[in-house]
């Protein structure tokens, strides 16, 4: 069972380089998600997508740009990265409201 | 101003003996509450959830406590075991809210000793 798949697993930027990082599930959910894990800061959720065809930011968006391709797989996009992206990127889905949501193992984004 | 918050950065614990963490919210919107466990490299992993109509949910060596007036939930493994050694994260949500988005704690680190 693959669930949700994250490409790629780690990467390093130089501080203005672009890139997408991309999320696919496999388990029909009609929810995605992006959050960064800082050390203290637990999970923060950048942007999220309740259903397909829907977008809407999250606790710290800016910086970052979503797509929500189809029902399968949302991409998160740093048009210009800086050192405070550094971070570790998780996408999440989940069925419906109020159930569990499954993540991803992550992206180690290092900005230098 | 973090509105999940889990006081405690790490805790020791030898093992068989019964690991508590806690985790307080001031939201008073959120109504449903959820445990994820997390080992280094990977993903957060669902643990146990409680709704916010019961004040206890049990599964295995796993129960959740919920405490509404003081904003307050909890989770004890017993007995604590090697394996149980990860980082613990608290979550909330809010029913109405759309997107069933999760408000995550910092995290508590545990450690059980053999």
């Amino acid at each position: 069972n693959a669930g949700v798949t994250q490409t790629p697993k780690f990467q390093v930027l130089k501080t203005g380089q672009s890139m997408t990082l991309q999320c696919a599930q496999d388990m029909n959910h009609n929810s995605m998600y992006w959050y960064r894990q800082d050390p203290g800061m637990g999970l923060r959720l950048i942007y999220y997508s309740a259903s397909e065809g829907t977008t809407d930011k999250g606790e710290v968006p800016n910086g970052y740009n979503v797509s929500r391709l189809n029902k399968r797989e949302f991409s998160l996009r740093l048009e210009s990265a800086a050192p405070s992206q550094t971070s570790v990127y998780f996408c999440a889905s989940s069925r419906q409201e109020l159930t569990e949501a499954f993540f991803g193992q992550g992206t180690r984004l290092t900005v230098v | 101003d973090q509105q999940v918050k889990q006081n405690s950065p790490s805790l020791s614990v030898q093992e068989g003996r019964i690991s508590i963490l806690n985790c307080d919210y001031t939201n008073s919107m959120f109504d449903y509450f959820l445990w994820y466990k997390k080992y280094p490299a990977e993903g957060p992993t669902f643990l146990i959830s409680i709704s916010s109509i019961k004040d206890k949910n049990e599964d295995g060596r796993f129960t959740v406590f919920l405490n509404k007036s003081a904003k307050h939930l909890s989770l004890h493994i017993v007995p604590s075991q090697p394996g149980d050694s990860a980082v613990y994260f608290c979550a909330a949500s809010a029913i109405k809210a759309a997107g069933n988005k999760l408000t995550f704690g910092g995290g508590t680190r545990v450690l059980v000793k053999p």
